[in-house]
């Protein structure tokens, strides 16, 4: 079984500066994807960030970077340039290239921007 | 329709009752997802559809919950018998392509059972 850990629960940031949220995992598996997702009090979940774990470099969607550690089952978000639209819940989550695209979630991180 | 619809956005029932709550996904989405998040944690994967089948039903939690999918299209979660514990926001997404992560969510329907 697969595990997804998010160490934090609660994180903040001045707008325009900085920020990085932390995940790790656990999987048995060697060809597999992780996201990040954010969802806003909305409710709705909104892909963030994709990354395959076959490939080496990190991924980067704008202001969104990852620093993916395979080794040691590492997966970090950096957020650059923080905006008040940023604040949200942060999850990040975990799936085998063979599952159907079932998804495996961690406990998720709340993050605001401070103006 | 241009994203997931998810009805209703809210109910609350008394325990005991039956609950029904639909998901409408995205048109052309072959693959669709049940997940239920309690609050303050992550969702958990409770059921998931390739067209009309249920492919995997490894996550629903006890024989009191239930979905259908009879056309490929709009999913139906059923719950029986409501417990306060059956309290959470069930989430539905859906999926055009396989393996490759990318779910588009509803908004979610929030169960509260008094």
């Amino acid at each position: 079984a697969q595990t997804v850990t998010q160490s934090q629960p609660e994180m903040s940031v001045q707008e325009a500066e900085t920020v990085t949220l932390s995940c790790t995992y656990d999987t048995s598996e060697s060809n597999y994807y992780l996201f990040w997702y954010k969802q806003p009090p909305s409710r709705q979940m909104i892909l963030v960030i994709r990354q395959e774990a076959y490939k080496q470099q990190n991924a980067t969607e704008n202001r969104f970077s990852v620093n993916f550690q395979k080794a040691a089952k590492s997966f970090s978000l950096k957020i650059s340039d923080s905006q008040l639209g940023d604040t949200a819940m942060y999850f990040c989550a975990f799936t085998p290239n063979n599952a159907g695209n079932m998804l495996t979630f961690g406990g998720g991180t709340r993050l605001m921007v401070k103006p | 329709g241009a994203g997931v619809s998810q009805t209703p956005s809210n109910k609350v029932t008394e325990k005991g009752k039956y609950v029904e709550l639909r998901c409408d996904p995205i048109s052309g989405h072959t693959a669709l997802y049940w997940y239920r998040q309690s609050l303050g944690q992550g969702p958990e994967f409770l059921i998931y559809f390739q067209g009309t089948g249920a492919a995997d039903d490894s996550g629903l939690p006890n024989d009191r919950f239930f979905a259908v999918r009879p056309e490929g299209s709009v999913s139906t979660l059923k719950i029986q018998r409501t417990e306060r514990g059956d309290s959470a926001v069930y989430l539905c997404a859906s999926s055009a392509l396989r393996n490759t992560g990318e779910l588009f969510f509803g908004e979610g329907s929030r169960l509260t059972v008094l």
